[in-house]
């Protein structure tokens, strides 16, 4: 089974810019959340599509936004970019097994650089 | 919000000692606990996790504990060896409808042989 898959796997913008990216979940899950991951911030939550709605949002501005679609691939836009946007932005698929278990997998994430 | 403060920042041991990592968290509505393991320039894996309901958790050579009361909860791994060196989150959230993770700063393992 293939795992999950994100493009591109490096980017580089400039401010003012916007990006847009993408993420392929293991066939099967339909939950896709996005994390962005930076030295100074750590982890953090962007958020999670589940069945193409947006079931949960964490603490960013407007300018990030995302979709997923009917196959449950998702994609996020981040627009007028700014330096600070300057991230390994992950994505994770998630299942819950029938037994109430829940299962995570990460993609290899995207890494942004805005100059 | 959700608070988590995850310690040490950093930790190493030697091959075979056991390692511990805690977390405290602030929102006694958190009821999902997860812990991942990244491996220097990997993705991070979701390796343990536990739920309010259930006080400890074992893998193999991990275990997770979860205290309510105190609002803490730690990973335990045993018999440590080279390949257990990685940063090591927690998180904490409510699941169900509204999942919003907070991540921990994480702990840097070091395992040496």
């Amino acid at each position: 089974k293939a795992g999950v898959t994100q493009t591109p796997r490096y980017l580089i913008k400039t401010r003012g810019q916007q990006v847009t990216l993408s993420c392929s979940p293991i066939s099967g899950h339909r939950s896709v959340s996005w994390y962005q991951q930076t030295p100074g911030q750590g982890l953090q939550f962007l958020f999670e599509y589940f069945s193409e709605t947006q079931r949960n949002k964490g603490n960013f501005p407007g300018r990030f936004s995302g979709r997923q679609f009917s196959n449950s691939r998702s994609e996020m836009n981040v627009s007028t970019l700014e330096l600070g946007d300057s991230a390994l932005y992950l994505c994770a698929s998630s299942l819950v097994l029938g037994t109430g278990e829940h299962t995570q997998y990460f993609g290899p994430g995207t890494r942004l650089t805005v100059l | 919000g959700e608070n988590v403060e995850q310690h040490p920042s950093t930790l190493s041991v030697q091959e075979g000692d056991s390692a511990v990592i805690k977390c405290t968290y602030s929102d006694s509505a958190s009821n999902y606990f997860p812990w991942y393991k990244q491996e220097l320039g990997k993705r991070p894996q979701l390796i343990i996790d536990i739920r309010s309901n259930v006080g400890e958790k074992k893998d193999q050579r991990i275990a997770v504990t979860l205290n309510k009361t105190a609002k803490h909860f730690s990973l335990h791994i045993t018999e440590t060896q080279p390949e257990d060196s990685a940063v090591y989150f927690c998180a904490a959230g409510s699941s169900g409808g509204s999942y919003i993770p907070t991540f921990g700063r994480g702990t840097s393992l070091i395992v040496h042989p």
